[in-house]
């Protein structure tokens, strides 16, 4: 089956740089891959995604790389505010079922 | 983005009781939707997949007579914790599928459980 492994597990960084997160997946079926941010208390939100026939994709302050090759794909957030502060989760669509990242946890330190 | 209503968002019951936690999909229909457990600065683990109209799909290790899930439309399915005891507290979270919209996956806000 499908295996997600991201890193770092904690990030910190300080207002107005930016932060890179990576996730790998073992499978190369995997054709879709989300990235969820959650606060505390709160369900995931969706807040970027791309497909596997994609290389980048960009949202305002936020992007996603894909490297189908090397099978790894990287959230990209530049000029980080403190409202960034939460725990982000990368996923892979396999089969009919996601499989997630274990998830890291960001600080942006004003 | 697609609207997943969840409630309650909290719930605390004694040991003993049952607890039912709806999931409703607001502007679209979902004919698949998931249910989650989280635990304390961990992951989304999976437990069950529910299909509307059908019997859900059950991870390992889940037990279905302990966790029932309904999915009785297109735009609600229920999670029903059976006798609930103090080990069955944790972050409850569902997911709806965008039947519309391809894969793109939808979370609730989460219903957090405490079993005295």
């Amino acid at each position: 089956g499908e295996n997600v492994e991201q890193h770092p597990s904690t990030l910190s960084v300080q207002e107005g740089d930016s932060a890179v997160i990576k996730c790998t997946y073992s499978d190369s079926a995997s054709n879709y891959f989300p990235w969820y941010k959650q606060e505390l208390g709160k369900g995931p939100q969706l807040i970027i995604d791309i497909r596997s026939n994609v290389g980048e994709k960009k949202d305002q302050r936020i992007a996603v790389t894909l490297n189908k090759t090397a099978k790894h794909f990287s959230l990209h957030i530049t000029e980080t505010q403190p409202e960034d502060s939460a725990v982000y989760f990368c996923a892979a669509y396999y089969g009919q079922n996601f499989v997630f990242g274990p998830g890291t946890r960001l600080s942006v330190l004003p | 983005g697609a609207v997943v209503s969840q409630h309650p968002s909290r719930v605390i019951c004694k040991s003993g009781t049952s607890v039912k936690i709806e999931c409703r999909s607001l502007d679209f229909q979902a004919t698949t939707m998931f249910w989650y457990r989280q635990f304390p600065k961990q992951s989304l683990m999976l437990m069950a997949t529910s299909n509307e109209g059908s019997k859900a799909t059950y991870e390992q290790g889940v037990e279905k007579d302990k966790f029932l899930i309904n999915h009785a439309s297109l735009t609600l399915s229920t999670l029903t914790v059976t006798s609930a005891h103090p080990e069955d507290s944790s972050f409850y979270i569902c997911s709806a599928r965008d039947q519309g919209g391809g894969e793109k996956l939808f979370f609730g806000s989460g219903t957090q459980l405490s079993v005295l």
